[in-house]
């Protein structure tokens, strides 16, 4: 079945540093989000991208769809404690089922203050 | 608004007994996604329905599981009967249309454990 290969799979870092992780595809994606989950809670939707080259921002967080619409990336800068927990990504791709929303094994994020 | 609810939050139970998991999507939404997560397969779709209608349920483990949708604003899965490696977190969501791009909310999940 489709897969989402997201990296890094876990991530520790000091307050104040800026964050990278990103999700590739060995398929088109027509439909990339990120989202954020919290211990205990479900995943909150962050950032949604809907074109290849796309680059969008959201405060402090800002995330692209690639331009072969095979990849993501997602970006923190200036990281603080409450940025701790586990991000996914997440995407839709042309032919799947229209509800089948793919999402990737996620990035740990703890950040040390 | 209230968002997606779940519930129970947290359901134990003894092998071979059946689980009812209970979901109240957003007002409006048409969309209902019903995703098991574990460690080792992270989300999974299981299934969704438009409209209460199912649409795909190829994500259904296998026949012990089935989900109904009888209304617009409440859905169920059931599990039986159930088995340990039935042992997951499982996330209920709605969108307002089908399709992607318009997001889906989620519930905070349902975590069964089944000994």
């Amino acid at each position: 079945g489709q897969q989402l290969n997201q990296s890094p799979q876990s991530m520790f870092i000091q307050e104040g540093e800026d964050v990278s992780m990103n999700c590739t595809s060995s398929s088109i994606f027509n439909t990339w989000l990120w989202y954020k989950q919290e211990p205990g809670e479900g995943p909150v939707l962050l950032i949604a991208l809907y074109k290849a080259g796309e680059l969008t921002s959201n405060g402090r967080l800002t995330a692209q769809f690639g331009i072969t619409r095979k990849d993501s990336f997602l970006n923190i800068s200036a990281s603080i404690p409450s940025d701790v927990g586990i991000y996914f990504c997440a995407g839709q791709n042309y032919g799947g089922s229209q509800g089948n929303l793919i999402f990737g094994k996620g990035t740990k994020l703890s950040v040390k203050p | 608004d209230a968002g997606v609810i779940q519930s129970p939050r947290h359901e134990v139970t003894e092998m071979g007994q059946e689980v009812t998991l209970r979901c109240k999507p957003i007002s409006g939404h048409n969309s209902l996604f019903w995703y098991r997560q574990t460690m080792m397969r992270g989300l999974e779709l299981l299934i969704y329905f438009n409209n209460n209608v199912p649409i795909d349920d190829s994500g259904m483990p296998e026949d012990r599981f089935s989900a109904k949708m009888p209304n617009a604003s409440f859905s169920t899965l059931k599990i039986q009967p159930s088995e340990p490696r039935d042992s997951a977190v499982y996330f209920c969501a709605s969108s307002p249309r089908q399709g992607a791009i318009y997001g889906y909310t989620f519930g905070s999940g349902t975590r069964l454990t089944v000994v």
